[in-house]
């Protein structure tokens, strides 16, 4: 139980273009799903909070308009990445919790993450 | 002060020895602490949880928690090469699942043969 997936694995794409990237929880539906990046040898940074029927919660120094969140259903969130640049090659992770129950409390499952390169 | 410290290794241990991983927190509040498992070019898979004061084992794993030290570590016995990996400290102010994780930087871990 508690997979998440994360569609595509890998993208190049060319500057200028955007890029969407889904994140599903399989088993489980998730009203808060987790957006995170992280460059090479470097630890998971939190970008935004995905909150479904409502906007994102970005942190701060994240620009909303270049990274748009959408969480349309308890199932699916997607991170599309406009007008993309060198500077954001990337791998992108996302996560969701199930609602805690017993002693599972607040387990975020990862998606295999997507490797975004911009040429 | 980061909110969540590791040392960032890395930590070499040899095969079949105990591997011991540190972490510190800032926030008294912290409620949940998690250690994830991070392969290079993965995403991180969650290893431990652990809510209450003291040691939680789970096969080779096991998770102690110090609330008054701000303390948690994770200990890795009869380690294999297959340990070798970064592993991250996470680290959790409430139970809620719309509650966001802090991460530490993570320790890269070598298991040498």
């Amino acid at each position: 139980g508690a997979v998440v997936s994360q569609h595509p694995s890998r993208v190049i794409c060319k500057s200028g273009t955007s890029v969407k990237i889904e994140c599903r929880s399989l088993d489980f539906q998730a009203t808060t799903m987790f957006w995170y990046r992280q460059f090479p040898k470097q630890s998971l940074m939190l970008m935004a909070t995905s909150n479904e029927g409502s906007k994102a919660t970005y942190e701060q120094g994240v620009e909303k308009d270049k990274f748009l969140i959408n969480h349309a259903s308890l199932t699916l969130s997607t991170l599309t990445v406009t007008s993309a640049h060198p500077e954001d090659s990337s791998f992108y992770i996302c996560s969701a919790s199930p609602s805690p129950t017993g002693s599972a409390k607040n387990i975020q499952y990862f998606g295999a993450g997507t490797r975004l390169s911009v040429l | 002060q980061k909110e969540v410290e590791q040392n960032s290794g890395p930590l070499s241990v040899p095969e079949g020895a105990i591997a011991s991983l540190n972490c510190t927190y800032s926030d008294r509040v912290s409620q949940s602490f998690f250690w994830y498992r991070q392969y290079s070019g993965k995403s991180p898979e969650l290893i431990m949880s652990i809510y209450s004061n003291g040691d939680k084992e789970d096969g080779r794993f096991t998770a102690q928690l110090n609330k008054a030290s701000q303390y948690v570590s994770l200990l890795i016995r009869d380690s294999q090469p297959s340990d070798s990996a970064t592993y991250l400290c996470a680290v959790n102010k409430g139970y809620s699942s719309a509650s966001k994780i802090i991460f530490g930087s993570g320790t890269r871990l070598s298991i040498r043969p």
